[in-house]
């Protein structure tokens, strides 16, 4: 069981460059988020997902785009990279209900952009 | 947007309890509280979660006051490897949705 799959692990971008973070899960759940993380700063939320076709803004969405096509994949896209994107991105999946969702996180993908 | 109200920082003697709170005084009736904690940089790591009731596991135990203000989670044998940033999180439901939504966490260093 992989849980929730980051791709890549660490990438380098210049300026005004895209690129697209993947993320999958194997769990069927419904609920797929993407987070940052600035060095020594909190988790910030920048889109997530109720189901396929169906996504919302979270915190700090501007600069991304994001895609549900499948209940199993939700990428991330930066389509003009810019410094302030630099940062730890995560993507976390949960269940949904009325009950207690537990979040399971993906390892990460450490992005620098130059 | 956070829900959630944490200490920044905290140490704890290695071998001793470690007692972190989380004021969470806007949450609603029906949901959970969740902990989380973060080692390095790598994916935070459920720890546990609860209603009202208090909670144990093979981590740790959840203590949450009757009013389900706040709530303390509680590491019995602190080690070493224990060091790393608590996130305490209460899901929010807007327009029939859940999200998430972090705070700035408890860095707990545990010191030999």
């Amino acid at each position: 069981n992989a849980g929730v799959t980051q791709t890549p692990k660490f990438r380098i971008l210049k300026i005004g460059q895209s690129m697209t973070l993947q993320c999958t899960q194997d769990m069927n759940h419904n609920y797929m988020y993407w987070y940052r993380q600035d060095p020594g700063m909190g988790l910030k939320l920048i889109y997530y997902s109720v189901g396929a076709g169906i996504t919302d803004k979270g915190e700090v969405p501007n600069g991304y785009n994001v895609s549900r096509s499948t209940t199993e994949d939700f990428p991330l896209r930066l389509e003009l990279a810019a410094p302030s994107q630099t940062s730890v991105y995560f993507c976390a999946s949960s269940s949904v209900g009325a009950g207690a969702n537990v979040l399971t996180f993906g390892a990460g993908s450490r992005l620098t952009v130059l | 947007d956070a829900k959630t109200t944490q200490p920044p920082s905290m140490d704890c003697a290695e071998g001793r309890a470690a007692n972190l709170p989380c004021n969470h005084s806007t949450i609603s009736g029906n949901e959970y509280v969740y902990w989380y904690r973060q080692i390095h940089s790598q994916g935070p790591q459920y720890i546990i979660h609860g209603l009202k009731n208090n909670e144990t596991n093979e981590m740790a135990s959840l203590i949450i006051t009757e009013d389900r203000k706040s709530s303390t989670l509680i590491l019995p044998h602190a080690t070493l490897r224990d060091t790393a940033v608590y996130y305490c999180i209460v899901r929010l439901r807007t327009s029939g949705t859940y999200k998430y939504i972090f705070g700035t966490g408890t860095r707990l260093k545990v010191l030999a």
